[in-house]
């Protein structure tokens, strides 16, 4: 199961693009990589994801490097409302259904 | 939008008692699962389903049950809650290979 490695924490200033990096070096070739982030006292909530490409939605960014081992999520302008865990993941297919492998994520603290 | 219901934001139990969480979906998604999140250990997978009345084991089944009766409602049992099983319990549901949505998770201590 390719598995994922990410900082503990980091910190943004108000304003600044938020630039959270990953590694997941086992991943295989038909493996996704999810982001999803979680408030406090809330559930996680889907980010964006990606297999080979850079993809971009509302919210973020995604860069996979070309060898896929790591990626980074990009907040282009941090907000105060994203200060959140950050969980990176990749998507594993089970014999039955798919799971989503969660690792303990970054914490992302934005400064005013 | 997706939605996921859980019956409670917060749930205060009493060691031995036994504990329903129940967890509702309203996408007809096939899959659905049951993870559990403690500080430090970030969340992991109890049980999912992938059909009615299909159940498989996640990473830490024990002293967890689940049904799937309806395509729409997934249950937690803990058959005989411990103090051990105090956590926050996320359900989560998705159709084929697409993205999990999560519900707002269920705060349990266990007395």
């Amino acid at each position: 199961d390719a598995k994922t490695t990410q900082p503990t924490s980091m910190d943004c200033a108000e304003g600044r693009a938020a630039n959270l990096p990953c590694n997941h070096s086992t991943i295989s070739g038909n493996e996704y990589v999810y982001w999803y982030r979680q408030i406090h006292s809330q559930g996680p909530q889907y980010i964006i994801h990606g297999l080979k490409n850079n993809e971009t939605n509302e919210m973020a960014s995604l860069i996979i490097t070309e060898d896929r081992k790591s990626s980074t999520l990009i907040l282009p302008h941090a907000t105060l409302r994203d200060t959140a865990v950050y969980y990176c993941i990749v998507r594993v297919w089970a014999r039955a259904g798919n799971q989503f492998y969660f690792g303990t994520g970054t914490s992302l603290t934005v400064i005013p | 939008d997706v939605k996921v219901t859980q019956s409670s934001r917060y749930l205060v139990k009493r060691t031995g008692e036994k504990v329903f969480l129940e967890c509702v979906q309203d996408m007809d998604h096939e899959n659905m699962f049951w993870y559990r999140q403690d500080p430090g250990l970030g969340l992991r997978l109890i049980y999912f389903s992938y059909d009615v009345k299909m159940k498989e084991k996640g990473d830490i089944p024990e002293g967890y049950s689940v049904s799937r009766e309806k395509k729409e409602r997934f249950s937690l049992i803990l058959e005989s809650a411990s103090t051990n099983q105090t956590s926050m319990y996320l359900c989560a549901s998705t159709v084929a290979a697409d993205t999990q949505y999560f519900g707002p998770g269920t705060r349990l201590t266990v007395l």
